[in-house]
């Protein structure tokens, strides 16, 4: 069965600092991966996706994220944090079937400080 | 631009009562789903509706029942609320449920069981 690893629970960052955000997976083949964003009392956004190809893809608010394959991991990265970045992220894995089959990681909360 | 809409935003229920949790889209997707978050879980599939008409069993659908009552509108019943099931609650949806669609979601509803 897939699953998902989201090794940190909170984050904390000072606003203009790089910041990564580490997923790991465990699925046989390779498996559509996602991440979402939820800002506190909102429901979740989707900031990026990978499917195939490009291995580095880019999103929204100027998030990137890096498939590698030899490591089963799909790291969100930001070059420089904002204060509006705040907020729940959660790395997905679907097995390629429907979006029922969507395994979510519990989440890493992000905190930026001044 | 609505999106998804779900109401109550809060609801307090004692034990054994029951509830509807009302969710409508206004995007014409064929796909709808109910989630439930807790702290440190993620989120985990309740149900999921893959078109109007049908409905199927996600992770954790013990203690609920849904109706998707048309293609717009799919809710969830608890028929005897039961501490465990305190939580909040996000209903999503998505064009087809297509693995390469990103689900769009409610800004959730807030339940708590005494």
């Amino acid at each position: 069965a897939q699953s998902v690893t989201q090794p940190d629970i909170h984050i904390t960052v000072s606003e203009g600092a790089s910041l990564e955000l580490r997923c790991n997976y465990s699925y046989g083949a390779t498996p559509y991966l996602f991440w979402y964003v939820q800002s506190p009392g909102q429901g979740l956004q989707l900031l990026l996706k990978y499917f195939s190809g490009d291995t580095l893809v880019q999103g929204i608010k100027g998030f990137e994220a890096e498939f590698k394959r030899s490591q089963s991991s799909f790291n969100l990265r930001k070059p420089s944090v904002h204060w509006s970045d705040a907020a729940e992220y959660f790395c997905a894995v679907d097995s390629g079937g429907s979006n029922y089959k969507l395994t979510f990681g519990k989440g890493t909360l992000l905190t930026v400080n001044p | 631009n609505a999106g998804v809409t779900q109401t109550p935003k809060f609801q307090v229920l004692k034990t054994g009562q029951s509830m509807t949790l009302q969710c409508a889209q206004d995007m014409n997707h064929n796909s709808m789903y109910w989630y439930r978050q807790d702290p440190g879980m993620g989120l985990r599939l309740i149900y999921y509706s893959a078109s109007e008409g049908t409905t199927d069993k996600g992770e954790v659908p013990n203690g609920y029942n849904v109706s998707r009552l048309n293609k717009r509108e799919f809710s969830l019943r608890l028929e005897s609320a039961a501490p465990s099931q305190t939580s909040v609650y996000f209903c999503a949806s998505n064009p087809t449920g297509g693995s390469n669609e990103k689900l769009f979601f409610g800004s959730g509803t807030q339940l708590s069981v005494l």
